[in-house]
């Protein structure tokens, strides 16, 4: 079954550390994202990118890093200078032409919380 | 004024009630809606995709678009328990890669 698969379901992060969330695709998307969700503030743009060796950054970067070495990878990190890191990660993929351009598929997400 | 402005609710219903859920937006650019529905700790599920103004039926599900009033709508029809959910509006400029999203409307469907 093609799908957005992320990984862990739940993760703990001490004080100081850096976690890294783990985010692979199997539907051949060129793009990809990621997001945080906090209740009541919807879904916040992290990163993105279009292109494998490629990445921007989005609303709430900072705090975070990405890498896309492979097309069907797109690792973020929560680094120590994100200070308030608790929130439910969710990574997205979608096609970067044709009909289906504009419309992104979710995995089915992280949730972080500080020990 | 944000982009996106939507109802967080929450929204209680009967089962078989007809549910309208809404969002306004203030930028004329955006060409492309889209509703999702994410059940609690899950990832939000594509419901419906729309282009320019009109309506669009799936179902039980009614999407409905209006540009002259930046007002967007989904209904849905004889609901049901299994629709109790938090449902999202997005929508997306022309040739841009970030879909701008509503909070989101947090539905009961009462059995």
């Amino acid at each position: 079954d093609g799908g957005i698969t992320q990984s862990p379901k739940y993760l703990f992060r001490k004080e100081g550390q850096n976690v890294t969330l783990s985010c692979e695709q199997n539907l051949n998307h060129d793009a990809m994202y990621w997001y945080r969700q906090d209740p009541g503030q919807g879904l916040r743009l992290i990163y993105y990118s279009q292109i494998v060796n490629d990445f921007q950054k989005g609303d709430i970067a900072e705090g975070y890093s990405v890498s896309r070495e492979k097309k069907e990878s797109f690792p973020l990190t929560v680094t120590s200078a994100q200070k308030n890191p608790t929130a439910f990660y969710l990574c997205a993929s979608k096609e970067t032409s044709g009909e289906g351009k504009n419309i992104q598929y979710f995995g089915a997400g992280t949730r972080l919380s500080v020990l | 004024q944000k982009e996106v402005e939507q109802d967080p609710g929450p929204l209680s219903v009967p089962e078989g009630a007809i549910v309208s859920l809404n969002c306004t937006y203030s930028n004329s650019a955006f060409q492309y809606f889209m509703w999702y529905r994410q059940y609690s700790r899950k990832g939000p599920e594509l419901l419906m995709y729309t282009y320019s103004s009109g309506n669009k039926e799936d179902g039980r599900f009614t999407a409905q678009v209006d540009k002259s009033s930046k007002y967007i709508s989904l209904f849905i029809r004889d609901s049901q328990p299994s629709d109790s959910a938090t449902y999202l509006c997005a929508m997306i400029k022309g040739g841009s890669e970030k879909l701008v999203f509503g909070k989101g409307t947090k539905l009961t469907v009462n059995p």
